[in-house]
């Protein structure tokens, strides 16, 4: 069946400190990929995207993504974590030939302490 | 450009009763997709909807349903409702990208409580 697995549901990390979300999705093509984030009440701002080509993804707000196709993996990494950064956090996949129709994962929440 | 409106942001309903809620996408944006996000479901999709035609459509009953019209604003309906229905209503909106694929921008949401 095909799945977004999110491993981690909850992460703390130290102002300052790296940052690493995982992503792992089973489909039988590989799919195009996002990031997204989501602040309490809001709705969800896109990170990055990944359709095809280089692997490394530049995003906003200094995020980054690698895919890698023999892990089938897209996981999303920041150097140095702002306070700012405290959000949830949600991978999510496309097909191609299902446009507009997105499977997301169950959602990494990001807890940043001084 | 404006990004996508939801209306309303807020609204309580009783058992029973049914609820239409409205999304405004970018403008020049013809796709529209629905997603229901739940804090035990997570962030599941509705439907989907491209020039006024529903082309995608997701696992959830037929009191839930939806429509676009020709200025490509969408509406969600969603009759007889039941207390499960209580969540978030989040409306997204998509062009094709020029490196091929598509991004989707969300609108803030209609939270919805169903008592």
């Amino acid at each position: 069946a095909q799945s977004v697995t999110q491993p981690d549901i909850h992460i703390t990390v130290s102002e300052g400190a790296s940052l690493e979300l995982r992503c792992n999705y089973s489909y039988g093509a590989t799919p195009y990929l996002f990031w997204y984030v989501q602040s309490p009440g809001q709705g969800l701002q896109l990170l990055l995207k990944y359709f095809s080509g280089d692997t490394l993804v530049q995003g906003i707000k200094g995020f980054e993504a690698e895919f890698k196709r023999s892990q089938s993996s897209f996981n999303l990494r920041k150097p140095s974590v702002h306070w700012s950064d405290a959000a949830e956090y949600f991978c999510a996949v496309g097909l191609t030939d299902s446009w507009g129709k997105l499977q997301f994962g169950a959602g990494t929440q990001v807890v940043v302490t001084p | 450009k404006a990004g996508v409106t939801q209306t309303p942001r807020y609204l309580i309903k009783t058992r029973g009763q049914q609820v239409t809620l409205s999304c405004s996408p970018i403008s020049g944006h013809r796709s529209v997709s629905w997603y229901q996000q739940t804090p035990g479901q997570g962030l599941q999709f509705l439907f989907e909807y491209f020039s006024e035609t529903q082309r995608n459509k997701g696992n959830f009953p037929g009191r839930f349903s939806g429509r676009q019209f020709s200025n490509s604003r969408s509406e969600m309906n969603v009759s007889t409702l039941e207390l499960g229905d209580s969540a978030l209503y989040l409306c997204a909106s998509s062009e094709p990208s020029t490196s091929g694929g598509y991004e989707q921008y969300f609108g803030p949401g209609t939270r919805l409580t169903v008592t």
